[in-house]
């Protein structure tokens, strides 16, 4: 069956360190992958999207690389900053392409 | 351009009444996505929308559990006879053409609460 795994355990990071946080995903081939930011009690934000073609997106301080071969994503926050400090969701649209699936989300924490 | 909205935000019920789940997406956009999330937990898909047509509703329980999303106005999630494993987030997110274009981003709404007691 398809699946999304997310590392469930928080990371703690000190202020100015990079942040990375690990997608992966089993029997899927999806055409892209998404990386949203949840704050407690909102709503998940949009953040990059990467298509399967693209091995590499930045925007600012985020990175996110997408190897379709090892089937993972990582998402890089670079000089991390406490105001990053969030639940950090990858989504992959499945093999269906009429849904996206959201992974469990690994919650960041970076401390002063 | 106002965001996804939702209503009400926190919703309390007890065991056996009905929950009505409303939300009203983005100005332009005619796809919406309902998704329900236990504390510490992901997002679970339960149904995607477009007017007046219910597309995937794999992810929706198969009793109890209803959505629609009229011609006009919100597009509602319904729980009839709700019981305390209902307690949770429920989140719409509407985007402007579909996931099956590929690039579409969801926005989310800010989540309705229920509480079944």
């Amino acid at each position: 069956s398809q699946k999304i795994e997310q590392n469930s355990e928080a990371l703690n990071i000190q202020e100015g360190k990079t942040a990375t946080l690990t997608c992966n995903y089993t029997n899927y081939s999806p055409a892209y992958l998404q990386w949203y930011r949840q704050d407690p009690g909102r709503g998940p934000v949009f953040l990059l999207l990467i298509r399967e073609n693209e091995k590499e997106k930045r925007k600012e301080r985020l990175k996110v690389t997408f190897d379709t071969t090892l089937k993972q994503s990582l998402f890089h926050i670079t000089a991390s900053q406490p105001a990053d400090s969030a639940t950090y969701l990858c989504a992959l649209e499945d093999s269906s392409a009429s849904k996206i699936i959201f992974g469990s989300g690994t919650r960041l924490s970076i401390r002063p | 351009n106002a965001g996804v909205m939702q209503n009400p935000r926190h919703l309390v019920r007890r065991r056996g009444q009905e929950a009505r789940l409303r939300c009203s997406p983005m100005k332009g956009h005619s796809h919406v996505y309902w998704y329900r999330q236990l504390p510490e937990e992901g997002l679970k898909f339960m149904v995607y929308l477009q007017k007046e047509n219910i597309i995937d509703e794999s992810g929706m329980p198969k009793e109890r559990f209803s959505a629609e999303f009229p011609k006009e106005g919100p597009s509602i999630l319904r729980i009839q006879q709700v019981v305390r494993g209902d307690s949770a987030a429920y989140f719409c997110a509407s985007s402007p053409s579909g996931t099956s274009f590929g690039t579409d981003t969801q926005y989310f709404g800010p989540g309705t609460r229920l509480t079944v007691l």
